[in-house]
């Protein structure tokens, strides 16, 4: 397996537009989450996925950020309109079920690094 | 929810001395702890990871402990060599993981 994919690896874009990020996540795995990174705040967790369906999204900043899972293999990040303060780099990690008592480790992609100017 | 806090944010060692990493953690809940290096530029990585039901993990020249009485966790390098420079985190977890700030390790030859 070639691990998670995420796409683009690197952004740069204007204020005011549109961003969208993608992720592959591993193939068979059950969650799907979306990280944020930055020097001021960290890894922070924007939202995540269980089987496709959103579980958790209270750490998306704004309604200027929404995610997407639409089937088992692909999931989107979308900022818009994007802000030079979004400028950070997204992971996407993948994990599989673990069950309660059991978790699992979270594999992560490569990251885009994006840049609003 | 969740809140972890880590200890130090930078840390320098001679190549050979140990290095210890301290998280401590607030939701007694929280069940895995996984610890993830990161190199410069470079995605997070697992290296080691405890469960609540273990008190102490070792595998080669890394090992974590945990207290969940105290509710905290620490992770110690030994022999420390250049390659370890990296950042740190820790992380505590019921299902997503709450990070750590991160501790940057330099290890000097």
């Amino acid at each position: 397996d070639a691990g998670v994919i995420q796409s683009p690896r690197h952004e740069v874009t204007e204020m005011g537009q549109e961003v969208t990020l993608r992720c592959k996540p591993i193939s068979g795995h059950d969650y799907l989450f979306w990280y944020r990174q930055t020097m001021m705040r960290g890894l922070e967790l924007l939202i995540y996925f269980n089987n496709n369906v959103p579980i958790d999204d209270s750490g998306m900043p704004e309604d200027r950020f929404s995610a997407k899972m639409p089937n088992a293999s692909f999931s989107t990040l979308k900022i818009q309109p994007s802000e030079p303060r979004d400028s950070a780099v997204y992971f996407c990690a993948s994990s599989l079920a673990g069950g309660f008592s059991s978790y699992n480790e979270q594999f992560f992609g490569p990251g885009t690094r994006l840049t609003v100017l | 929810g969740e809140n972890v806090e880590q200890h130090p944010s930078t840390l320098s060692v001679q190549e050979g001395d140990s290095a210890v990493i301290k998280c401590t953690y607030s939701d007694s809940a929280s069940n895995y702890f996984p610890w993830y290096k990161q190199e410069l530029g470079k995605r997070p990585q697992l290296i080691i990871d405890i469960r609540s039901n273990v008190g102490e993990k070792k595998d080669q020249r890394i090992a974590v402990t945990l207290n969940k009485t105290a509710k905290h966790f620490s992770l110690h390098i030994t022999e420390t060599q250049p390659e370890d420079s990296a950042v740190y985190f820790c992380a505590a977890s019921i299902i997503q993981l709450i990070f750590g700030t991160g501790t940057r390790l330099q290890v000097f030859p």
